[in-house]
């Protein structure tokens, strides 16, 4: 059964700070998504990171994929308080398949304090 | 731009009482989801829909749990005889293509079951 952990499961950081979040699973998936939600809102795409190695960037967030090590991480810079939400990672389950299963880690709560 | 959209956005209920919850998805894309989120939970899969039938279901989609398109629009969730247990947010998403990487989810359903 594939799991999903992230870690920390909160964050509170102070504006202007670099901070990282982990995501590790525990099959093998090539395919693994970092979502943003906000309190009682839906889930907003930000990367979806195809390949070992795979790196992308969108102003202060930067997602890395290292497929062997079955970790990705979010790496924040000078954190600003909209990005206060929570964060998910998910791998796809049926990787290989013709559907997709999303698999979803436990999130992490950032808090970005002025 | 296309957007999956939900109806109801929030739906009260009586333990028992069957619910039936709507999406549409975007209207080109051939592949569909239930997701829910229990509250300050993860997000788990529930169901993936393709070509009239079920392709996946998890342990938590039980008899008590259906999926349909009725017609060519609407992609709906009937829960026949609702538990308190199953009040949480509904997500329904969809994707494009066989293995596409890409799944747009919707705004979500609140479902309270008293």
């Amino acid at each position: 059964e594939l799991k999903v952990e992230q870690n920390p499961l909160f964050l509170s950081m102070q504006e202007g700070k670099n901070y990282t979040i982990y995501c590790n699973y525990s099959t093998t998936s090539d395919r693994l998504y970092w979502y943003r939600q906000d309190p009682g809102k839906s889930l907003e795409s930000l990367f979806v990171l195809l390949s070992n190695g795979a790196v992308k960037q969108e102003g202060r967030l930067m997602a890395s994929l290292d497929t062997k090590a079955r970790l990705s991480t979010l790496h924040i810079t000078a954190a600003v308080h909209d990005l206060s939400a929570t964060y998910f990672c998910a791998v796809d389950g049926n990787y290989g398949g013709a559907t997709n299963k999303l698999i979803f880690g436990t999130g992490t709560l950032l808090a970005v304090q002025p | 731009e296309p957007e999956v959209t939900q109806t109801p956005s929030h739906q009260v209920t009586q333990m028992g009482q069957e619910v039936i919850l709507r999406c549409v998805p975007i209207s080109n894309h051939l592949y569909f989801y239930w997701y829910r989120q229990i509250l300050g939970q993860k997000v788990e899969f529930l169901v993936s829909f393709y070509n009239n039938e079920i392709s996946e279901k998890s342990e938590i989609f039980d008899d008590q749990f259906s999926v349909e398109r009725p017609d060519g629009s609407n992609f709906t969730l009937k829960i026949r005889s609702t538990k308190l247990e199953d009040s949480a947010m509904y997500f329904c998403a969809s994707s494009e293509l066989a293995g596409s990487v890409e799944q747009y989810f919707g705004p979500g359903t609140r479902l309270t079951v008293t």
